[in-house]
C-alpha cells in the first residue's frame, strides 16, 4: 500500500519568515494530495490540494509543489503569522473505489512572535 | 451550515467494555470514512461508505471493531471488548461526490481512553 513520509516533525520560524514542509509517497499511482492543519482538540481541516495533473498551485500565503517523477510534494507557506502554528499533515490518495488518505505523521509548526 | 459532527467528544471506558462512537456527516454527503489517530501520529484510514454500502473495512484493526451506516447518513463505529491499545481519537469525515477525490472533511473526533 502506499506509504507517505513527512519531513520534519518539527518547525519553528519567526513570524514572517517562510516555512517549508516535505513529503514523500512511494505508490506512482497516487494522484490526489492534499494538506490539512489541525489545532489542539480539533479534527484537521483542509487548508489546499493538488492533483497529479498540477505542478503547483497557490492560495495566497499558502502553495504547494508536486514533482511526480521524484514523487514529492511541499507545502509553503509565506510570511508566517502565530495563527499559523499548528500540526499540519500531508496526504495522498489513489484513484479507485475507496480513495481514502493516506497521511504523513505530521510537522508540528510554531511561529514565534 | 453545519459540519460534520461526533459524539460523545471523550469517552472513556474500562477495558472489555463496548463502545459507541457516532458520526454526522454533512447532509447530502456521500461519502464516510472513520480513521484512527494514535497520540503523535497521523490519521489510519478505518473504513469507507458510499451511502448505506461498506465498501472497504480493510483498515479496521480486529473483528472487535464493527461500523455501520443503515440509511445512508449516520454512521457509528463499535468497539467491542475494548483493549488498552484502542485508545485514541477517532475521525469521521465526509465527502460529496463518489466520482473523484473530493474534499474530505473532518469531524472533530473522539478521544478515547480505555484504562
Amino acid at each position: 500500500g502506499e506509504n507517505v513520509e513527512q519531513h520534519p516533525s518539527t518547525l519553528s520560524v519567526q513570524e514572517g519568515d517562510s516555512a517549508v514542509i516535505k513529503c514523500t509517497y512511494s505508490d506512482s499511482a497516487s494522484n490526489y494530495f492534499p494538506w490539512y492543519k489541525q489545532e489542539l482538540g480539533k479534527g484537521p481541516q483542509l487548508i489546499i490540494d493538488i492533483r497529479s495533473n498540477v505542478g503547483e498551485k497557490k492560495d495566497q500565503r499558502i502553495a504547494v509543489t508536486l514533482n511526480k517523477t521524484a514523487k514529492h510534494f511541499s507545502l509553503h507557506i509565506t510570511e508566517t503569522q502565530p495563527e499559523d502554528s499548528a500540526v499540519y499533515f500531508c496526504a495522498a490518495s489513489m484513484k479507485g473505489s475507496a480513495r481514502q488518505l493516506t497521511f504523513g505523521s505530521g510537522t508540528q509548526l510554531t511561529v514565534l512572535p | 451550515g453545519a459540519g460534520v459532527s461526533q459524539s460523545p467528544r471523550y469517552k472513556v471506558a474500562k477495558r472489555g467494555q463496548d463502545v459507541a462512537l457516532r458520526c454526522d456527516p454533512i447532509s447530502g454527503h456521500v461519502s464516510l470514512f472513520w480513521y484512527q489517530q494514535a497520540l503523535g501520529q497521523g490519521p489510519e484510514f478505518l473504513t469507507y461508505f458510499q451511502n448505506e454500502a461498506q465498501l472497504d473495512k480493510s483498515g479496521l484493526p480486529s473483528d472487535r471493531f464493527f461500523a455501520e451506516r443503515p440509511e445512508g447518513s449516520v454512521s457509528t463505529l463499535k468497539i467491542q471488548r475494548t483493549q488498552q491499545e484502542d485508545s485514541a481519537v477517532y475521525l469521521c469525515a465526509s465527502s460529496l461526490k463518489r466520482t473523484k477525490q473530493e474534499t474530505q472533511y473532518f469531524g472533530p473526533g473522539t478521544r478515547l481512553l480505555v484504562l
